[in-house]
């Protein structure tokens, strides 16, 4: 079946450094979507990027959907203490089901 | 986007015993989908309710262990049945697809343990 991997699967960073994340499919997608999970609560939408190579910005935040809609990456760039929490990726197949990646846990230290 | 209802939050149950979750949804929806989150760990789906018919189950969950109902467009719930340790997880049903600018929608998720 359909697995979606994502590296590191924590990161521990000083407030202020970058960080990325890396999500790989072992199926090409239809799109992929980004959410974030604070410790204690649910998942919550960031974004969905639908063509290949699409690059989309929310202030800090960068994505990327690779050329062949396998991978895709999410850059923060000058952390801060509320970034906390973890970032799953997930693919929306042709199926119509959103299959999350492993995830990736990122600590901020003030 | 929808705003989820999701009920009861948290619950300690005996092993053997049913706890059915509850998820109520401020619009109409065709799909809801149910995922199990296992501490420190990812989302997994474990089926897909869609209204008027039966639940479509994932590799590895089977409706014996977890019935779903789907009664109306806004409404369903998940049972866990015969519940053991192992059962202890976050539960979290969710709404969304393809058409949605807004992504996947999910509830605020029901934190069980079995003891």
């Amino acid at each position: 079946g359909q697995q979606v991997m994502q590296i590191p699967q924590y990161q521990h960073v000083q407030e202020g450094e970058d960080f990325t994340t890396y999500c790989n499919s072992s199926t090409t997608l239809s799109n992929i979507q980004w959410y974030k999970q604070r410790p204690g609560g649910h998942p919550v939408f960031l974004i969905q990027l639908v063509k290949s190579g699409e690059v989309k910005k929310q202030k800090r935040l960068t994505f990327q959907f690779g050329e062949a809609k396998k991978n895709s990456s999410l850059h923060i760039t000058a952390t801060q203490t509320t970034d906390v929490g973890t970032y799953f990726c997930a693919g929306d197949g042709a199926t119509n089901k959103l299959i999350f990646g492993t995830g990736t846990l990122l600590a901020v230290q003030p | 986007s929808a705003v989820i209802s999701q009920k009861p939050s948290r619950d300690i149950c005996q092993r053997g015993t049913s706890l059915t979750i509850q998820c109520q949804v401020d619009s109409q929806v065709t799909m809801m989908f149910w995922y199990r989150q296992q501490p420190g760990q990812s989302l997994t789906l474990i089926a897909t309710a869609n209204q008027g018919s039966e639940a479509t189950y994932e590799s590895g969950f089977v409706i014996d262990k977890f019935p779903i109902s789907r009664p109306n467009l806004t409404f369903s719930t998940l049972t866990v049945s015969n519940m053991s340790p192992e059962d202890s997880s976050i539960y979290l049903c969710s709404v969304g697809g393809q058409a949605s600018n807004y992504g996947y929608t999910f509830g605020s998720g029901t934190r069980l343990t079995v003891v």
